[in-house]
């Protein structure tokens, strides 16, 4: 089993719709969670921190379940601009074993 | 407040040759952390340094070898440069282990 399991899309969403990812991941200690933007050839950008209690930042609302070791991403009233890779990233453990990363999710808004 | 940074941006080495890529961490950072990223895939974590010392590694040999210097800015050497090698290098630098990382724009590796 893969450590972080992403659906790869691409999603096709209509602007102003609103659209979902999850993941799921494997190892049951990990410590923390983020969501990185990744645009086409460009580094990963820190989206949101994703907590036990869930967090909104915005559009986007980020929750976190750990019993079912998954972590989910909602974009509310999609822009043009949210077309990217989303990439689901867990810190396994203390931190020095890096930051383990999905795939990647590709969503394409349409006008 | 100055963000990571990574040089060169481009790089083209032949099978064999070696290669030095350097990232300058944010200020205010003392931990840098690499990443390989082929195309199509998310980043695989290569290594991690804290206070000049590695300490954490992920599944690359040992041909992949690192140095953080005391203003906190990094180097990643790769010796014996395979075809597989070409990728996109990732620094990326954070005020500790457990913190969020922050990632500079890349190195982009071409092995011919």
């Amino acid at each position: 089993r893969k450590e972080v399991e992403q659906d790869p899309g691409p999603f096709n969403v209509p602007e102003g719709a609103t659209v979902a990812f999850n993941c799921t991941y494997s190892n049951s200690a990990s410590q923390s969670f983020f969501w990185y933007r990744q645009d086409c050839r460009k580094e990963p950008k820190l989206l949101m921190s994703v907590y036990s209690s869930g967090n909104e930042d915005g559009r986007f609302t980020a929750q976190l379940n750990r019993a079912s070791q998954y972590i989910s991403l909602l974009i509310r009233d999609s822009k043009l601009s949210d077309s990217a890779t989303y990439l689901c990233v867990v810190n396994p453990g203390g931190g020095a074993d890096g930051l383990t990363f999905g795939k990647g999710t590709h969503l394409i808004i349409q006008p | 407040e100055t963000g990571v940074t990574q040089s060169p941006t481009h790089l083209i080495k032949t099978r064999g040759q070696q290669v030095t890529l350097r990232c300058s961490s944010q200020s205010g950072h003392n931990t840098v952390s690499w990443y390989q990223q082929a195309l199509g895939q998310g980043p695989q974590f290569i290594f991690q340094y804290y206070r000049e010392e590695e300490n954490g590694r992920g599944n690359f040999p040992p041909r992949f070898s690192g140095l953080q210097f005391p203003n906190y800015s990094s180097e990643l050497n790769v010796n014996a440069l395979e075809l597989d090698d070409s990728a996109l290098y990732l620094c990326a630098s954070s005020s500790g282990s457990r913190y969020e990382q922050f990632f500079g724009p890349g190195t982009r590796l071409t092995v011919l």
